[in-house]
């Protein structure tokens, strides 16, 4: 069990570029979830994933936030056209929906950094 | 609805000092309840867990009980360490979703 992974750790990009952030969670669990944080904030959810099936999408969700999970196993999270509201720390986490109470497992994050 | 409240911080303390954060939630449901630690530039790590009423989740020191009628889950340590400086999150878990408070930022001086 090496944990949840996520790469890059920071991203610097300038407004109105496209970025793609990678998550490789803990190989056994099933369910993956992305949230975003924002300094002195809480984690806000996203979207989360069992297998490759994205089965909740926040509200909140812009349509330039795109993710994906093809094989149930890694999963990407796009931003098209960003915007310096995009900046904040996107945390990736994942879980086992076949073992109850089983909590979240978070990485360490990708900051993103938009001028 | 689904929300978690907690003690809003900055919380500083000496060394060997006795901390508690409250932290109280509302939920649809039966939820499960979490307490995680943020270190700098970190992502959040489990810190201790309760699932059902009376149930108390204790880590390194650290303890909460699972307070249905009050519907709380408060944090507490008898003696924080310099070590222990971090941000706190309290969280439930409905269904498929977790939700989080806003954290507690805690400082432990020499």
């Amino acid at each position: 069990d090496t944990g949840v992974s996520q790469d890059p750790r920071h991203k610097i990009t300038k407004r109105g570029q496209n970025v793609t952030f990678r998550c490789d969670p803990i190989s056994e669990h099933n369910r993956l979830y992305w949230y975003r944080q924002t300094l002195g904030q809480g984690p806000e959810f996203l979207t989360y994933f069992q297998n490759e099936a994205q089965l909740e999408k926040s509200r909140l969700l812009s349509d330039r936030f795109s993710a994906e999970r093809p094989k149930g196993s890694f999963s990407t999270l796009e931003i098209q056209r960003t915007e310096q509201g995009d900046s904040a720390m996107y945390l990736c986490a994942s879980s086992s929906a076949d073992r109850v109470f089983s909590p979240l497992h978070f990485g360490n994050g990708t900051r993103l950094t938009v001028t | 609805g689904n929300s978690v409240t907690q003690m809003e911080g900055p919380v500083t303390l000496s060394e060997e000092a006795f901390l508690t954060i409250n932290c109280t939630y509302t939920a649809t449901g039966y939820p499960s309840l979490f307490w995680y630690v943020q270190y700098p530039g970190e992502g959040l790590q489990l810190l201790l867990k309760a699932t059902k009423a009376d149930d108390k989740g204790s880590n390194k020191g650290f303890e909460a009980t699972y307070r249905k009628e009050t519907t709380s889950f408060h944090l507490e340590k008898g003696s924080v360490q310099v070590s222990d400086s971090a941000v706190y999150f309290c969280a439930h878990n409905t269904g498929n979703q977790f939700y989080f408070g806003t954290g507690t930022s805690l400082t432990v001086i020499p």
